[in-house]
């Protein structure tokens, strides 16, 4: 799987639009970006996925740009529970080799806090 | 409906000894994976099942780790002769099924602590 690059951390104001971006300058042509968080103290919980369309669902948005190689998580009204360590993952979509498809491969992500 | 639950939440044991993780997952879930987080760190895959059978148990650190899943739903992590460094929270998930759109849902996780 392709390897990504976030910021350490980010802070937010309350009510503002979170926008986390992350690099994947060797993503392939087959290989979706997916979007996990994790809330201290618990496990990582699924927020969204696309492959090249930009995504948008009841959590956030995706914003995948055209050559791929970067990506963008925005939450729009962040709140104080939005607070976590983001993990931007590369990962095997479709058909693939039926092995390593199935692992998530975690980076250290990005921790947002959302301030009051 | 109710999620993937682990216990114990907490596991303080002694350096040498044996230790016991479990999972319950998503009822109908046939596949079940187990990751390891340490501090600091994003979780790092262990093993996973599909049903009853290890279909890659390729993250396993050394042959100190097990894990079984016999009837194909509760799956236990089994550590022997625990290490300082195995110290850690131990995360499980499933997942429907293998397909790459199956969502792995997580548990709360143990934490291990060795002395």
């Amino acid at each position: 799987d392709a390897k990504t690059t976030q910021p350490t951390s980010m802070d937010c104001a309350e009510g503002r639009a979170a926008n986390l971006p992350c690099n994947h300058s060797t993503i392939s042509g087959n290989e979706y970006v997916y979007w996990y968080r994790q809330i201290h103290s618990q496990g990582p919980q699924y927020i969204i996925h696309g492959l090249k369309n930009n995504e948008t669902n009841e959590m956030a948005s995706l914003i995948i740009t055209e050559d791929r190689k970067s990506s963008t998580l925005i939450l729009p009204h962040a709140t104080l529970r939005d607070t976590a360590v983001y993990y931007c993952i590369v990962r095997v979509g479709g058909a693939g080799d039926g092995g390593s498809n199935y692992k998530l491969t975690f980076g250290k992500g990005t921790l947002l806090t959302v301030n009051p | 409906g109710a999620g993937v639950s682990q216990t114990p939440s907490n596991k303080v044991t002694e350096k040498g000894k044996y230790v016991e993780l479990r999972c319950d997952p998503i009822s109908g879930h046939t596949a079940l994976y187990w990751y390891r987080q340490s501090l600091g760190q994003g979780p790092e895959f262990l093993i996973y099942f599909q049903g009853t059978g290890a279909a890659d148990d390729s993250g396993l650190p050394n042959d100190r780790f097990f894990a079984v899943r016999p009837e194909g739903s509760v799956s236990t992590l089994k550590i022997q002769r625990t290490e300082r460094g195995d110290s850690a929270v131990y995360l499980c998930a499933s997942s429907l099924g293998l397909a790459w759109t199956d969502t792995q849902y997580f548990g709360p996780g143990t934490r291990l602590t060795v002395l």
